[in-house]
């Protein structure tokens, strides 16, 4: 069965750090992997996607992901934390269908 | 982008009257768009998918004859919450597929900015 876990109900991460935010996946075949982000009193954005190809995905704001595929994760990445990167982050995978991780909220601190 | 509007950004109703979301499509065509039920815990619940010109397909444990799905144009698919109850309370968010210059949708999505309806 497919399934999407993001392991991480909250993450905190000082301004101009380094953060991370996980993801692994359990799917049958050659897995799609979306990251998306919710703004507070927005809707969701898409951030990047995984099909094929170069293992490190590069998308919107400076967010990056790696395809791990040993590992099943796609997890998320920025070299250097923005307090405006904070946010609820949503990994997904396609299998048969869209499912949905449960969400990671981000919290960056001045 | 690809812009996707809905329609009441919030709404509060009597427990036993229907409510009408609107989800529109401003600058691209969505043959097929979603709908979702977030909880306050961040959860994000398909409840069905809509194809334009046919029937919703609603997921395991969504009642169909409650939450009623119409897409009758490439642009535009609504849910109504029939009689609808203090449980029914959430925030309701519509997305679109987007096939991109490929016409292969490969699962990303443009999404609404969500309903919040209250039910009291």
């Amino acid at each position: 069965a497919q399934s999407v876990a993001q392991p991480e109900d909250q993450v905190n991460v000082a301004e101009g750090n380094p953060l991370t935010v996980k993801c692994t996946y359990s799917v049958s075949g050659n897995p799609y992997l979306f990251w998306y982000v919710q703004y507070p009193n927005r809707g969701l954005q898409f951030l990047l996607k995984y099909i094929t190809g170069d293992n490190l995905v590069k998308g919107s704001y400076g967010f990056e992901a790696e395809f791990n595929k040993s590992q099943t994760s796609f997890h998320l990445k920025k070299p250097s934390a923005l307090v405006s990167d904070s946010a609820l982050y949503f990994c997904a995978v396609r299998g048969e269908k869209l499912i949905w991780g449960a969400g990671t909220k981000l919290i960056i601190k001045p | 982008g690809a812009v996707v509007s809905q329609h009441p950004s919030r709404v509060i109703c009597k427990s036993g009257t229907s409510v009408k979301i609107e989800c529109r499509s401003l600058d691209f065509q969505a043959t097929t768009m979603f709908w979702y039920r977030q909880f306050p815990k961040q959860s994000l619940m398909l409840m069905a998918t809509s194809n334009e010109g046919s029937k919703a397909t609603y997921e395991q444990g969504v009642e169909k004859d409650k939450f009623l799905i119409n897409h009758a144009s490439l642009t535009l698919s609504t849910l109504t919450v029939t009689s609808a109850h203090p449980e029914d309370s959430s925030f309701y968010i519509c997305s679109a597929a987007d096939s991109g210059t490929s016409g292969v949708y490969e699962g990303e999505q443009y999404f609404g900015p969500g309903t919040r309806l209250t039910v009291t």
